[in-house]
């Protein structure tokens, strides 16, 4: 089936520097990456939909210039949590999408997820 | 999207089928009925997908009424590693997000 990775699975960083997370659709190309933040006992909640080679596009409420989204190939999209501060602190998803849309083959796959922890 | 509507949590035994229901009263006719589940601590894995016919494939069955206004997602025979929140969600074709609901925490007892 199709594969999704992150990387890192889990990072720790100090106050203010920033953090980049990767994830990459293993054996399939993602015209098509989502990026979703999920807190503790909270349901996953989408922040931006990355298309390959465009801006990505950002849901309501969550700043553009702090969480930064690169998808510079159909393999690809980037994650950079600017300036973090402990309230980013969260788990970090990423999901790519396969196959053709209103078909029995469209799907979205999900990566294993990267744990933030903003010290 | 169309709403949906899960138990929040429920309780099966292990090697009996677990039967999750799902109310999606104002679906459109052309949104489709997904079905995510997510064990604790890892990315949502995808389970099945349909618009309006039954479907089945290796992890699970997918039923969904004649209006079209519920689903069941089936787990013939459930063991302890589907121990998992499930997730139903409604999504239009031409619109590729998932708007993930609260879901149903099943838990599946030895």
């Amino acid at each position: 089936g199709a594969v999704v990775s992150q990387h890192p699975s889990w990072v720790i960083c100090k106050s203010g520097t920033s953090v980049k997370i990767e994830c990459r659709s293993l054996d399939f190309q993602a015209t098509t990456m989502f990026w979703y933040r999920q807190f503790p006992k909270q349901s996953l909640m989408l922040m931006a939909t990355s298309n390959e080679g465009s801006k990505a596009t950002y849901e309501q409420g969550v700043e553009k210039d702090k969480f930064l989204i690169n998808h510079a190939s159909l393999t690809l999209s980037t994650l950079t949590v600017t300036s973090a501060h402990p309230e980013d602190s969260s788990f970090y998803i990423c999901s790519a999408h396969s196959g053709l849309a209103g078909t029995s083959t469209d799907t979205q796959y999900f990566g294993p997820g990267t744990r933030l922890t903003v010290l | 999207d169309a709403k949906t509507t899960q138990p929040p949590s429920m309780d099966c035994a292990e090697g009996r089928a677990a039967n999750l229901p799902c109310n999606h009263s104002t679906i459109s006719g052309n949104e489709y009925v997904y079905w995510y589940r997510q064990i604790h601590s890892q990315g949502p894995q995808y389970i099945i997908h349909g618009l309006k016919n039954n479907e089945t494939n290796e992890m699970a069955s997918l039923i969904i009424t004649e209006d079209r206004k519920s689903s069941t997602l089936i787990l013939p025979h459930a063991t302890l590693r589907d121990t998992a929140v499930y997730y139903c969600i409604v999504r239009v074709g031409w619109d590729y997000k998932l708007s993930f609901g609260a879901g149903t925490t099943v838990t599946v007892r030895a």
